[in-house]
């Protein structure tokens, strides 16, 4: 698998259920960052969580860090339809400055 | 809140043509980047930039690619001679520290054209 993989590819879910994407890196990294990616718009950020920080909330979001599996999930909690977005994970790589993208997940939340 | 503002929004150029894609970064931020994204495909990065000097770029930025802060509010990715494959939405972004610490900050973007 390549740095910085999403899954699923794309998420349907019913307003107010719970979102919940995964991602998976392969090299050693400084942070984890999640992006949101409204149709045809840039990238915003949501979240960043350092190597040695496990868990991180912000309002309705909530993601993780397992370094040991190299693997990160992001949970919305609640949705709404207006979370309907792409969603990407990045990573910054301890050898460089670089963010590098996963392909994202599009989730699609229904009212 | 402060963003990334980027001009134009849409760029069509022949190929073979100079393009300059601009971009007022957050004001009090030091560290500058430029991404791209090809149709149905990942971001990819391009090049980071700090103290006036460029601090990494990837492969895609050849000859071909420069950029320059021309005076203290922007910040610019020039392509010498475009290639029908350069068509892409570009991304500028932006952070306050070292990107081991601190998020960057993207623009809206200028989807490049190249016919």
């Amino acid at each position: 698998s390549q740095q910085g993989e999403e899954d699923p590819q794309a998420l349907s879910i019913q307003e107010g259920e719970n979102a919940t994407m995964n991602c998976s890196y392969k090299t050693s990294i400084n942070n984890l960052q999640w992006y949101r990616q409204n149709s045809g718009r840039g990238l915003v950020h949501l979240i960043l969580i350092r190597s040695n920080e496990r868990e991180k909330h912000s309002g309705r979001l909530r993601v993780t860090l397992d370094t040991s599996k190299k693997s990160s999930s992001l949970l919305i909690t609640a949705s709404r339809a207006a979370d309907t977005a792409s969603y990407f994970c990045a990573t910054d790589e301890t050898s460089g400055s670089r963010l590098t993208f996963g392909e994202g997940t599009q989730l699609t939340v229904n009212p | 809140e402060p963003e990334v503002t980027q001009t134009p929004s849409h760029q069509v150029t022949q190929m073979g043509q100079e393009v300059i894609l601009r971009c007022v970064p957050i004001s009090n931020h030091l560290y500058f980047y430029w991404y791209r994204q090809i149709l149905g495909q990942k971001v990819e990065f391009l090049v980071s930039f700090y103290n006036n000097e460029i601090s990494e770029k990837s492969e895609i930025f050849d000859d071909q690619f420069s950029v320059e802060r021309p005076d203290g509010s922007n910040f610019t990715l020039k392509i010498r001679s475009t290639k029908l494959e350069d068509s892409a939405m570009y991304f500028c972004a932006s952070s306050l520290g070292p990107p081991q610490n601190q998020p960057q900050h993207f623009g809206d973007g200028t989807r490049l054209s190249i016919l």
